[in-house]
């Protein structure tokens, strides 16, 4: 199984600055199979990045994943009062299909 | 435009079985795609249960495969998970979901609105 640990846990910003997040797997994840998503208080997750790096789907150019085999980063580039949310990782090379635990990004 | 819309008890007795169902329209659920279901324990992350594909595969979380079972109704458009002997730990907001896009096991692209299954006596 496919251990993704996401840091940091949360990431105290204010709005317009720049969000960087992290997300490390415990081995080499085949073909960038990594997908991020973010999830808002009583909504279910929404696919923001697949692949490590392509956009879903109406997700605004600010996003930007990077990374390849085990280190991938999701950034924000400018950060809007709708960005505030918790963003999860999750692999889909192998299974099991496994998440990471979470990053918190929080109004400072 | 896909949409998923799970149903079933909201309580659960401990040591009995969780059954959920998986309403699909917009798509043939035999058509591709996987179908599987995800959970979530009240403020943790998630956890993938397992997936059916192509209404003949099943794949499964080992920490759970001993008491899961993923089942199609394509007659119905349907999906449904049955988790047994089920304890608190297993109180989730339980979503069903689509992937496969993008490669492999692929991206979940489309989920259910969640519901939560409380297990309590």
């Amino acid at each position: 199984e496919i251990v993704l640990t996401q840091s940091p846990g949360t990431l105290s910003l204010s709005p317009g600055e720049r969000a960087t997040l992290s997300c490390r797997a415990s081995q080499s994840i085949s073909s960038s199979y990594l997908a991020w998503y973010q999830q808002k208080p009583g909504q279910a997750p929404r696919l923001f990045i697949y692949a490590a790096s392509i956009r879903a789907t109406g997700i605004p150019d600010r996003f930007s994943g990077s990374g390849s085999g085990t280190d991938f980063t999701l950034t924000i580039s400018r950060l809007e009062p709708e960005d505030f949310a918790v963003y999860y990782c999750q692999q889909y090379g192998s299974s099991p299909l496994t998440f990471g635990g979470g990053t918190k990004v929080e109004i400072k | 435009q896909v949409q998923l819309q799970e149903s079933g008890p909201g309580l659960v007795k401990p040591s009995e079985t969780l059954s959920l169902t998986c309403a699909v329209s917009g798509y043939s659920i035999s058509s591709g795609y996987y179908w599987g279901w995800i959970r979530q324990p009240p403020g943790k992350g998630l956890e993938w249960i397992g997936s059916t594909y192509h209404s003949r595969s099943t794949y499964y979380n080992p920490s759970l495969k001993s008491r899961v079972t993923i089942s199609v109704d394509t007659s119905n458009n349907q999906f449904s998970l049955k988790l047994s002997s089920v304890t608190a730990a297993d109180t989730a907001v339980y979503y069903c979901a689509r992937h496969g896009g993008g490669g492999s096991y692929g991206a979940i692209d489309y989920w259910g609105q969640g519901t939560l299954v409380t297990v309590s006596s």
